[in-house]
């Protein structure tokens, strides 16, 4: 079946624009995380979604990240007044039970 | 605050060689302890995990090793071939959630022909 898909794959902006990166999981999957991987590090937690309930935003570096998730399934991650150390790979993982993580392709996000 | 610390950063053995990362994490309720493997331009892929009530889990070429009173788990990988280069990454579990990880920052496991 088809796997959690990301857009777009790349993204390039310029200092102070605001952006949006898509995620599309798994279908059926309630559990959806945002993850930032800079180069040479590990995977950062951003944000989690779990059904219905309020999501766990502990990760969001500042205020200028937000994320939702429109009637459980899709979800959309703003930086808005983007600056140059936002740039780096985002992941979106889902998860429908257990502990397994199935995450995506990535968008890489290049802020000029 | 809780932290994984992995290591060594970049790992080159040749083909046929075993390979070992080591990892070590700091808060002692962590229940749960995967490996992902991400290969070039994926995300990440759940090879294997090991839960605190088990020592040791095996899948074919790749296992794993936890020792809960020193802190740290292993990932083992035997006969190692081309397709096992890859950076890998260890997590553990925040406490006994079963939805929070904290992540180590990757080996980079290079394969030599």
């Amino acid at each position: 079946g088809a796997g959690v898909s990301q857009s777009p794959s790349n993204k390039v902006t310029e200092k102070g624009k605001d952006v949006e990166l898509r995620c599309d999981p798994i279908s059926g999957h309630t559990a959806l995380y945002w993850y930032r991987q800079s180069l040479g590090q590990g995977l950062e937690f951003l944000i989690y979604f779990q059904g219905n309930s309020a999501p766990d935003k502990s990760g969001l570096p500042s205020d200028r990240f937000s994320a939702e998730r429109t009637g459980g399934s899709v979800s959309t991650l703003t930086i808005q007044r983007t600056q140059q150390e936002d740039s780096a790979v985002y992941l979106c993982a889902s998860r429908i039970s257990g502990f397994e993580q199935f995450f995506g392709p990535g968008t890489r996000l290049t802020v000029l | 605050g809780e932290n994984v610390e992995q290591h060594p950063s970049t790992l080159s053995v040749q083909e046929g060689d075993s390979a070992v990362i080591k990892c070590t994490y700091s808060d002692s309720a962590s229940n749960y302890f995967p490996w992902y493997k991400q290969e070039l331009g994926k995300g990440p892929q759940l090879i294997i995990d090991i839960r605190s009530n088990v020592g040791e889990k095996k899948d074919q070429r790749i296992a794993v090793t936890l020792n809960k009173t020193a802190k740290h788990f292993s990932l083992h990988i035997t006969e190692t071939q081309p397709e096992d280069s890859a950076v890998y990454f260890c997590a553990a579990s925040i406490g006994g959630s079963n939805y929070q990880l904290i992540w180590g920052a990757g080996t980079k496991l290079i394969i030599k022909p």
